[in-house]
């Protein structure tokens, strides 16, 4: 149950697009087409962004958008707002009922 | 409208045990697996057990087997965790977390959280 590995920050500026990336291994991102993304701010409870590597929830706008490579899965913001500055959590099924996150992603929206 | 409210956190020493809840409303809690996910102050979000929506089933990380024991109420929609035998690495602020409507791997809900410091 190792973390998933993600980039401990990244930049970009308002209407520009950002990706995130969360590589995992054979046995989880790999291995199940079950990654899900969460945004959390400062001091709040992570909210659900993306699930099943590409499906937006409702009310999700359609800014936020997932996509998966082999043990890669990524998050893309388009049109990036200053309310999009947060903390971003990949996290993948890993098989035999347990799930593993990734280390975080802290957004900077400059 | 969902809300899950966490409670009893607090500071314990190590060693010593702490049960937490977190009660639900808004949905059917009988439907639905819940998990607990934790994080450890300045750190990323670790996840830290499932029960089916029966009961029957339980299933723990590694960090936490044989330590902590999930359970649920379904008549009281309240969800606990029994945590034993804590350890300084086992502060952090503990979320409870629905099983999503749309697909069972991921979490739609989240509550506020209760944070649970072990300390001397």
């Amino acid at each position: 149950q190792s973390a998933l590995t993600q980039p401990a920050s990244v930049s970009g500026s308002p209407g520009q697009s950002i990706t995130i990336s969360c590589t995992g291994t054979s046995s989880d991102v790999g291995s199940y087409n079950l990654v899900s993304w969460y945004q959390q701010h400062p001091g709040k409870a992570p909210k659900l962004m993306i699930y099943e590597d590409s499906k937006r929830p409702s009310g999700i706008s359609n800014r936020f958008s997932g996509s998966k490579s082999v043990n890669t899965a990524s998050l893309t913001i388009s049109g990036l707002q200053a309310e999009d500055e947060a903390d971003y959590y990949c996290c993948s099924y890993a098989g035999s009922t347990t799930w593993v996150f990734g280390g975080g992603t802290k957004l900077t929206v400059l | 409208q969902v809300q899950l409210v966490e409670s009893g956190g607090g500071v314990v020493q190590p060693g010593r045990s702490l049960r937490l809840s977190c009660t639900a409303s808004g949905f059917t809690f009988s439907d639905y697996g819940m998990h607990w996910v934790r994080q450890a102050p300045g750190k990323g979000l670790e996840w830290v057990a499932v029960i089916s929506y029966d009961g029957n089933y339980k299933y723990y990380a590694d960090s936490v087997k044989g330590r902590f024991t999930i359970s649920r109420d379904n008549s009281m929609n309240t969800l606990y965790l029994q945590m034993d035998s804590l350890s300084a690495e086992d502060t952090a602020v503990y979320y409870c977390a629905k099983e999503d409507t749309n697909s069972s791997f991921s979490f739609d809900y989240w509550g506020q959280g209760t944070l649970v410091t072990v300390s001397s």
